[in-house]
């Protein structure tokens, strides 16, 4: 039972324009979604988060939405550049469960020059 | 910066073999993780601590044990290994408390395993 999928394995985007990674998830208890990035050979590294209790989060370049009744969450990076390619992975944390963290099968973002 | 140091970048090991991997973070942290990353199946969780001597099944603890003998070091124990258990291992810290649950995981380098 996968609660937090990412659907879309890839996605491409030219430089300087949007890149949008979508999220899904099913348990309606989950009170934090983390958004990660990851480069090959390296662990992953903490991004952005929202609260259940918002429906967006801004950090420069990078902005969470949340939509609660859709049960989908979306990161947008914008401008996209060249050094943001890499894996990004969705997580989601509820307090029942102690807050561990479960994660989406991530998307690999390729920013083209 | 919290530090989450795992012991080995790669590693090769022969089927059958006991392992261990090794993972150390150094801000004093209750709250300690194992994952391990797969393609299209992302990051599952294996064992997680909540103290010192406390360990929790995750998702996938077949085939697995854990150790947290000391705070600062949880360790992964691969019984026998198996080729299954080629994946991308990765350690990862928290602090105790649900006011930090928004901030996420410290998770250390990852360690290559691959048993053939």
């Amino acid at each position: 039972d996968q609660q937090v999928k990412q659907n879309s394995p890839s996605l491409s985007v030219q430089e300087g324009r949007i890149s949008i990674l979508n999220c899904d998830y099913t348990n309606s208890m989950f009170d934090y979604f983390l958004w990660y990035k990851k480069y090959p050979a390296e662990g992953p590294t903490f991004l952005i988060s929202i609260s259940s209790i918002k429906d967006k989060n801004e950090d420069g370049r990078f902005t969470v939405f949340l939509n609660k009744s859709a049960k989908h969450l979306s990161l947008h990076i914008v401008p996209s550049q060249p050094g943001d390619s890499a894996v990004y992975f969705c997580a989601a944390s509820a307090n029942y469960q102690g807050g561990k963290l479960i994660f989406g099968q991530g998307t690999e973002l390729s920013v083209k020059p | 910066d919290v530090k989450v140091t795992q012991s080995s970048r790669y590693l090769v090991k022969r089927t059958g073999e006991k392992v261990f991997l090794e993972c150390v973070q150094d801000m004093d942290h209750e709250n300690m993780f194992w994952y391990r990353q797969d393609p299209g199946l992302g990051l599952r969780l294996i064992y997680f601590s909540y103290d010192v001597k406390m360990k929790e099944k995750g998702d996938i603890p077949e085939g697995y044990s854990v150790s947290r003998e000391k705070k600062e070091r949880f360790s992964l124990i691969l019984e026998s290994a198996s080729t299954n258990q080629t994946s991308m291992y990765l350690c990862a810290s928290r602090p105790p408390g649900q006011g930090t649950f928004g901030y996420g995981y410290t998770f250390g380098s990852g360690t290559r395993l691959t048993v053939v």
